[in-house]
């Protein structure tokens, strides 16, 4: 099945200083990569998704890269705020007729300091 | 259009009871996930239905089940409940059989703690 692996698992940054997460997959099928920000207590939210017939994607100041040779894509933030501090979830999914699932890593505990 | 919603949002049990936790999914949208997240194996998934029919199911003991009604609400049940199944259990949903045209969306999760 598939795998997913995202470092780092901590990122400690300064507000204003950009942020980059990376994930690396292991289903070559794969075609489907969101990524939800979560903050403590609270459910996780999409903040960028990314498809593979496309090989970048920007939302303001967030920004998703996906090499699909390399199997891995990576969330970039720039110009981070205090209110970006959260734990990111990068994930991977395929379709498929047995269904849709998507496999997460580990989750990347992002901290900006003011 | 109203988000996921998940009952009850906290439930206490002890080891060996069973537990049915709900999901209503948004509106119009027919595929209904389940996921259980826990701090040392992070999210997982556990099953997705569609029209009332399971199509996936992750790696989980048979004591995780669940179904779908026929307006797409969905219940998952664990019976003989351990206190490893102390998590946060999280549905999400989408319009259809693919994530790759449609987006799925998650519910604030029902909080289980295991005694």
């Amino acid at each position: 099945g598939e795998n997913v692996e995202q470092h780092p698992s901590t990122l400690s940054v300064q507000e204003g200083d950009s942020a980059v997460i990376k994930c690396t997959y292991s289903d070559s099928a794969s075609n489907y990569f969101p990524w939800y920000k979560q903050e403590l207590g609270k459910r996780p939210q999409l903040i960028i998704d990314i498809r593979s017939n496309v090989g970048e994607k920007k939302d303001q100041r967030i920004a998703v890269t996906l090499n699909k040779t390399a199997k891995h894509f990576s969330l970039h933030i720039t110009e981070t705020q205090p209110e970006d501090s959260a734990v990111y979830f990068c994930a991977a999914s395929r379709d498929g007729n047995a269904g849709n699932m998507l496999t997460f890593g580990g989750g990347t505990r992002l901290m900006v300091k003011p | 259009k109203a988000g996921v919603t998940q009952t009850p949002r906290y439930l206490i049990k002890t080891r060996g009871q069973q537990v049915t936790l709900s999901c209503s999914p948004i509106s119009g949208h027919r595929s209904v996930s389940w996921y259980q997240q826990t701090p040392g194996q992070g999210l997982q998934f556990l099953f997705e239905y569609f029209s009332e029919t399971q199509r996936n199911k992750g790696n989980f003991p048979g004591r995780f089940s669940g179904r779908q009604f026929s307006n797409s609400r969905s219940e998952m049940n664990v019976s003989t409940l351990e206190l490893g199944d102390s998590a946060l259990y999280l549905c999400a949903s989408s319009p259809g059989l693919s994530f790759f045209r449609d987006t799925q969306y998650f519910g604030p999760g029902t909080r289980l703690t295991v005694l």
